[in-house]
């Protein structure tokens, strides 16, 4: 079964500084997905960013983009000029490509504060 | 555009007690799933269903119970509630991989969650 860490349990920055979440996973598949999702406190959960890993370009989404090192199964998520707005729950998740019904595996999350 | 309703928003129940959280998406999506997220948790699995007709356990299923009634509806129920179950509830719903919508901004929506106590 696969596995994602979030070491950072808590991260505080201040307003337009640029900050990095780390993920790391742990899969035996060598096609699958990967997921950054945001959870603010109205609890929603929103779609960050994705990387299939079948790619070895970068993705980049407006101020986020990620840092996918395949062979360390690393997957963090770089936020450039912090929002207030970008304050919430950060959760990275897997899912395999053959088994695309069987949900996603999220890491525990990292909580972000951006300081004004 | 509704998506991904969750019914009830909050419930508390006492120990023992029953009761079904319902889920209805109208995306037309084959895959429908039940998580729970507990503090310092990412979402866990409880159950799935890839297609009409069929379910099958995820990652934590012990104590809950599913049912896709039909292609839009994917029912969770406590038949006995104890207070290990005080958790976040999300439904989410999904085209598999390879499905239109898996690759489009949210391969797979959430439900805005339950949040059942139980005392």
């Amino acid at each position: 079964a696969q596995t994602v860490t979030q070491s950072q349990p808590e991260m505080s920055v201040q307003e337009a500084e640029t900050v990095t979440l780390s993920c790391t996973y742990d899969t035996s598949e060598s096609n699958y997905y990967l997921f950054w999702y945001k959870q603010p406190p109205s609890r929603q959960m929103i779609l960050v960013i994705r990387q299939e890993a079948y790619k070895q370009q970068n993705a980049t989404e407006n101020r986020f983009s990620v840092n996918f090192q395949k062979a360390a199964k690393s997957f963090s998520l770089k936020i450039s000029d912090s929002q207030l707005g970008d304050t919430a729950m950060y959760f990275c998740a897997f899912i395999e490509s053959g088994g695309g019904a069987d949900g996603l595996t999220f890491g525990k999350g990292t909580h972000l504060i951006i300081q004004p | 555009n509704a998506g991904v309703t969750q019914t009830p928003k909050f419930q508390v129940l006492k120990t023992g007690q029953s009761m079904t959280l319902q889920c209805a998406q109208d995306m037309n999506h084959n895959s429908m799933y039940w998580y729970r997220q507990d503090p310092g948790m990412g979402l866990r699995l409880i159950y799935y269903s890839a297609s009409e007709g069929t379910t099958d356990k995820g990652e934590v299923p012990n104590g809950y119970n599913v049912s896709r009634l039909n292609k839009r509806e994917f029912s969770l129920r406590l038949e006995s509630a104890a207070p290990s179950q005080t958790s976040v509830y999300f439904c989410a719903s999904s085209d598999p991989l390879g499905g239109a919508s898996f690759y489009s901004n949210q391969p797979q929506h959430f439900g805005d969650g339950t949040r059942l106590s139980i005392l």
